[in-house]
């Protein structure tokens, strides 16, 4: 059974910090890992999808790197701003199954000071 | 094109009652996937309904169940709620099939019974 696991559980960061955050899961046999956004009490924003094939993916300040082979991904989040304080979760699908569908760490709680 | 979107907002029901959550899919998308969300937790599979038939289902019991109707809208229905049942819920759209298969989520729907 696939195990998603992000440490830490909180981050508090000076605003214009670069931080990363990390996800480890148990079993690599993965299609692809999602990472996503979540304000207070709302749906999650896709912010970058890695396939299994792909070592990195980026978008502006934020870059996502896999290695399936030891079933670790990070998230680094240059320049950090108030604005990206939200819980940071990640989420990978399986490579087999009908459904595929996704599951998903814990969190990282991220609170950017000003 | 059309996000996610889920009805009711809030919700408050008692142990006991049953309740029907709503999902409209993405414009042009025909699957769609149920998650729970507990307070400080990632997201939980509930299951699949593609080509309106359940195509996948987490370790959720029975009195979970759901729709999908032909314009790719889906429900789901909780029935004999639990204390335990209160949580964000979260339903996602995809288009099976897809290589990428990338799933986008809806506001949610906060249940909370008492």
């Amino acid at each position: 059974k696939q195990e998603v696991t992000q440490i830490p559980a909180a981050l508090s960061v000076p605003e214009g910090e670069n931080l990363v955050l990390n996800c480890s899961f148990t079993d690599s046999a993965i299609y692809n890992l999602q990472w996503f956004r979540q304000d207070p009490g709302k749906g999650l924003t896709s912010l970058l999808l890695i396939q299994s094939s792909q070592r990195e993916q980026t978008s502006g300040r934020l870059n996502a790197s896999l290695d399936k082979s030891s079933g670790r991904s990070t998230l680094y989040i240059a320049a950090s701003q108030p604005g990206d304080s939200a819980t940071y979760l990640c989420a990978v699908r399986p490579r087999i199954g009908s459904a595929r569908q996704l599951t998903f760490g814990s969190g990282t709680q991220l609170t950017v000071l000003p | 094109e059309t996000g996610v979107t889920q009805s009711p907002t809030h919700l408050i029901k008692t142990r006991g009652q049953q309740v029907t959550l709503r999902c409209s899919s993405q414009s042009g998308h025909n699957t769609v996937s149920w998650y729970q969300q507990a307070l400080g937790q990632g997201p939980q599979f509930i299951f699949q309904y593609y080509r309106e038939e359940e195509n996948g289902r987490g370790n959720f019991p029975p009195r979970f169940s759901g729709l999908q109707f032909p314009n790719y809208s889906s429900e789901l229905n909780v029935n004999a709620l639990e204390l335990d049942d209160s949580a964000l819920y979260l339903c996602a759209s995809s288009l099976y099939g897809r290589q990428v298969n990338e799933q986008f989520f809806g506001p949610g729907t906060r249940l909370t019974v008492l």
